[in-house]
């Protein structure tokens, strides 16, 4: 059974046009992230939630927002995406912050025409 | 801003060959996880190590993290092609506060050939 869904697996959006991507999770957790994976590159992390706090990452651009609006969703919002913001978005919970394993969604890949 | 590095980037062997896979930094971490990402997916969690010298099996797979907790090892024996993927390592860093997600090393992408 699915525990961290995204959806869609794929997306297209134009440059500018605003694109929201979604997850939701039937674990329970308190805590998602967002993370962006460019292709042959590592998963960097853009921002997480622990319960209702949103705790952005230093590095992580303003283009970015992210609403959680109950435990189980969690959006990110692009508003005006560039091509350089093509990658896969992998949204990921934990139970608790720390030594807790993370579950990570499918992932949604974005492409910026 | 602490870094993992992996090597090697690409490995490509035949079935039935041992190979090893290392993850490295300059920084402590006060954990260290493997996760196995195949395309078009997320990464899936294989194991965690936690305490410095710590070995864990699963099945073929061996796990090591360094004494220091700097670095560690994934050793496959007998691969086969099912192994095929992107192997990640992330480690957690223990900040002050409660970790806030893993920093990841750019993975190893290993084909094993039938």
């Amino acid at each position: 059974d699915a525990m961290v869904i995204q959806n869609p697996r794929y997306q297209v959006t134009q440059f500018g046009k605003p694109v929201t991507l979604s997850c939701s999770q039937t674990l329970n957790h308190n805590v998602m992230y967002w993370y962006q994976q460019k292709s042959s590159q590592a998963p960097k992390l853009l921002f997480h939630y622990y319960d209702k706090d949103f705790n952005n990452e230093a590095d992580t651009p303003d283009n970015f927002q992210s609403r959680r609006p109950n435990t189980s969703f969690c959006f990110l919002d692009i508003r005006s995406p560039g091509l350089g913001d093509a990658a896969m978005y992998l949204c990921a919970t934990s139970m608790e912050r720390g030594l807790y394993e993370q579950y990570f969604g499918p992932g949604t890949r974005l492409t910026v025409t | 801003t602490q870094l993992l590095e992996q090597s090697p980037q690409f490995l490509s062997i035949q079935e039935g060959e041992n190979l090893t896979v290392y993850c490295n930094s300059s920084s402590v971490f006060s954990s260290l996880q493997w996760y196995r990402q195949e395309p078009g997916e997320g990464p899936v969690l294989l194991v965690t190590v936690v305490t410095g010298g710590e070995v864990k099996k699963l099945k073929r797979l061996t796990f090591q993290f360094g004494d220091a907790r700097k670095d560690s090892s994934l050793h496959i024996t007998a691969a086969q092609p099912g192994d095929t993927g992107l192997y990640l390592c992330a480690g957690e860093s223990g900040r002050g506060g409660g970790a806030d997600g893993l920093t990841f090393g750019k993975g190893t992408h290993l084909i094993i050939q039938p």
